[in-house]
């Protein structure tokens, strides 16, 4: 399986600061089409989870423009560029070129 | 409005069974692969299986293949997932998810396995 490794797993930050998160996977996510099947997904508490980001850096609709991603191959980047109160929760990123899917283990995002 | 509401879960001893469903209203389910996710008290989020569109193909982790079974009925935009020989460590929050273009989450339901 592929393994899906997150730093840092704890992120304090302070309100309007940038944050970032990083995700590295254990081979490459490059799928043969060309694709990059990487998503990253924000669980506040006691929510669901909600996707972020598919494909590496694709934003999915209605998801502020402060949350960006980057990355290729099999190293990948969550950045928020100024940290609001609303974006306290866990972030997972998860991979879904190999089967079976995998997901990181979980970054927590909390307000200093 | 687009929501996919999980029901079924409960408790149940190790061992026994359990069925999940889902259902989907406001997008169209038949479009998309469903998924079905759980996430361990406390713990990180663990995919465990999910279906074609078309119900043609299936995929389950190693951990629940031969115990759980993923199936759909587009007629009914409904998703199930059916849970055999289970054990302690299934104990979850199960959600189902629709994933495309748009990705889908239901508020899940949880399973405990326990004597």
């Amino acid at each position: 399986d592929v393994v899906m490794t997150q730093s840092p797993l704890s992120l304090p930050v302070t309100l309007g600061q940038p944050a970032s998160i990083s995700c590295r996977s254990s081979q490459s996510l490059v799928y043969s089409d060309g694709n990059t099947f990487l998503s990253w997904f924000q669980q506040r508490p006691g929510q669901s989870p909600r996707r972020l980001i598919d494909k590496v850096s694709n934003r999915d609709s209605g998801v502020p423009d402060r949350f960006s991603g980057s990355g290729s191959g099999t190293d990948f980047t969550l950045k928020i560029s100024r940290v609001e109160a609303e974006d306290v929760g866990v972030y997972y990123c998860m991979q879904h070129t190999h089967w079976p899917h995998t997901f990181g283990q979980g970054t927590k995002l909390e307000i200093k | 409005e687009v929501q996919l509401v999980e029901s079924g879960g409960g408790l149940v001893q190790p061992g026994g069974s359990l069925r999940l469903s889902c259902a989907a209203s406001g997008f169209t389910f038949s479009s998309y692969w469903m998924n079905w996710v759980r996430q361990a008290p406390g713990k990180g989020l663990e995919w465990v299986a999910n279906i074609k569109p078309d119900g043609g193909e299936k995929r389950h982790v190693d951990s629940v293949k031969g115990r759980f079974t993923i199936s759909r009925d587009n007629a009914d935009n409904s998703l199930s997932l059916h849970m055999n020989s289970l054990r302690a460590e299934d104990t979850a929050v199960y959600y189902c998810a629709a994933w495309g273009s748009t990705n889908i989450w239901g508020q899940g339901t949880l399973v405990t396995v326990s004597s």
